[in-house]
């Protein structure tokens, strides 16, 4: 089955411990991408991946860090979280000159 | 920059009811135009799209037409269920960025 994944699905952490949010895809998509979704503020593109070792910032990406070193795996890593990180993230993925976009599950963040 | 606005919400219809949801956008070029929908509990996924002015999209009884003169692309449907609770954005995209996303707006449906 074509899908996004992404774990953990929920995750409450605390001020300063580094985490890591894994995305994963099955459809050899070149592009993905990291959004966060807050309330009165829609969807907000954090880094997106154009191929492999091939990374760009969007529009909030102060405080994250992304890597693409394969081709399915897209993981975004929280050096030092901080409260206002707490969000619903998600990670999508399409072929490069695809509009299409295939969403993961969304992973609910809790910093306290 | 390429942008989106969308009305905002919630909307709260009763089921039977005409649905529509406005979307205006602002972009250099010709983008193409979509409407996504979340499920509570979901990522978004694609509900229609159109590419080209006055092309009309459709996709489980809702529509939307991209008209390039008012820079529009309202989601309508005639009846609206409760199934069709959700979260429904508009998006475009122009070829040389990543798609752009309007805020979304919260339908709900109550039977």
């Amino acid at each position: 089955e074509a899908q996004v994944t992404q774990n953990p699905r929920y995750l409450i952490t605390v001020t300063g411990k580094k985490l890591t949010v894994t995305c994963s895809q099955n459809m050899n998509h070149e592009y993905m991408s990291w959004y966060r979704q807050d309330p009165g503020l829609g969807l907000r593109q954090i880094y997106y991946s154009m191929n492999v070792e091939v990374t760009d910032k969007g529009d909030v990406p102060e405080g994250y860090k992304v890597s693409r070193k394969e081709k399915r795996n897209f993981p975004l890593i929280l050096e030092s979280p901080s409260p206002n990180q707490t969000s619903l993230y998600f990670c999508a993925s399409s072929f490069s000159d695809s509009y299409e976009q295939y969403f993961g599950p969304g992973t609910r963040l809790t910093v306290t | 920059g390429d942008s989106v606005t969308q009305m905002e919400g919630p909307v709260t219809l009763s089921e039977e009811a005409f649905l529509t949801i406005n979307c205006t956008y602002t972009a250099t070029g010709y983008p193409s135009l979509f409407w996504y929908v979340q499920y509570p509990g979901e990522g978004l996924q694609l509900l229609l799209k159109a590419t080209k002015a006055d092309d009309k999209g459709s996709n489980k009884g809702f529509e939307a037409t991209y008209r390039k003169e008012t820079t529009s692309f309202h989601l309508e449907k005639g009846s609206v269920q409760v199934s069709d609770s959700a979260v429904y954005f508009c998006a475009l995209f122009s070829g040389n960025t990543p798609l752009v996303f309007g805020k979304g707006t919260r339908l709900s449906v109550i039977a």
